[in-house]
């Protein structure tokens, strides 16, 4: 049930672009993103939603393809403050039209050097 | 608005001992989870509510037991504490899930079993 993402990790310099991805096995109804800054807690970032929706950060974007169950992160002119773990969070179903419950995967460790 | 507050901040406890950590939320939420993180590791899922009155296990239950009596409050207990619960312990809380709001986090039980 827990999402995969890859890279585990990643070193930019800064102003660099990268990308993290997450995929699932079992049908997603959402995919958030979050970012964890190290002795922190998981700050949010963004949701993206079935049909398109995205509600979120105004300076990162993401991709949700409700058909591979995948989705992409795109941290674009990377700033020394984007350094963290990356955590993307499935929402899945329980029970049949029923209750959901958020799992995370394994975090992509993301280091913007200057 | 607190938000998520977990107690104690940080614990050392002896092997064989228990506890309770506890969560509290002011923001009317239905869904409280625990999560656990080991160093270095994503954020696993040990138990979840969607109400007062309804818990359900996540993906690592073993050792632990809930309770939700109140919409607020959401406490972990640790029965027979050993070494590897050792972790750090994140409440999290969310109006709903499948329509797109975010999952809102405590600052995190440091836990040490020795």
């Amino acid at each position: 049930q827990q999402p995969v993402q890859s890279p585990q990790a990643v070193i930019l310099r800064e102003g660099e672009d990268a990308v993290i991805n997450c995929s699932s096995s079992k049908a997603l109804y959402s995919v958030h993103w979050y970012r964890q800054k190290h002795g922190e807690a998981p700050v949010f970032l963004m949701i993206l939603l079935k049909g398109g929706e995205q509600k979120g950060h105004d300076k990162i974007s993401a991709s949700f393809n409700e058909k591979k169950q995948q989705s992409s992160l795109y941290l674009t002119a990377s700033q020394l403050s984007y350094s963290g773990t990356y955590f993307c969070g499935t929402e899945i179903a329980v029970t049949q039209g029923g209750s959901e419950k958020l799992v995370f995967g394994k975090g992509t460790k993301l280091t913007v050097n200057p | 608005n607190a938000g998520v507050t977990q107690t104690p901040k940080f614990r050392i406890l002896k092997i064989g001992q228990s506890m309770t950590l506890q969560c509290t939320q002011d923001m009317n939420h239905n869904y409280m989870y625990w999560y656990r993180q080991d160093p270095g590791m994503g954020l696993k899922l040990i138990y979840y509510s969607v109400g007062a009155g309804i818990t359900d296990k996540g993906e690592v239950p073993n050792g632990y037991n809930v309770s939700r009596s109140t919409t607020e409050d959401f406490p972990l207990r640790l029965e027979l504490a050993a070494p590897s619960q050792t972790s750090v312990y994140f409440c999290a809380s969310s109006p709903t899930t499948g329509d797109g709001t975010e999952a809102f986090f405590g600052q995190g039980t440091r836990l040490t079993v020795v």
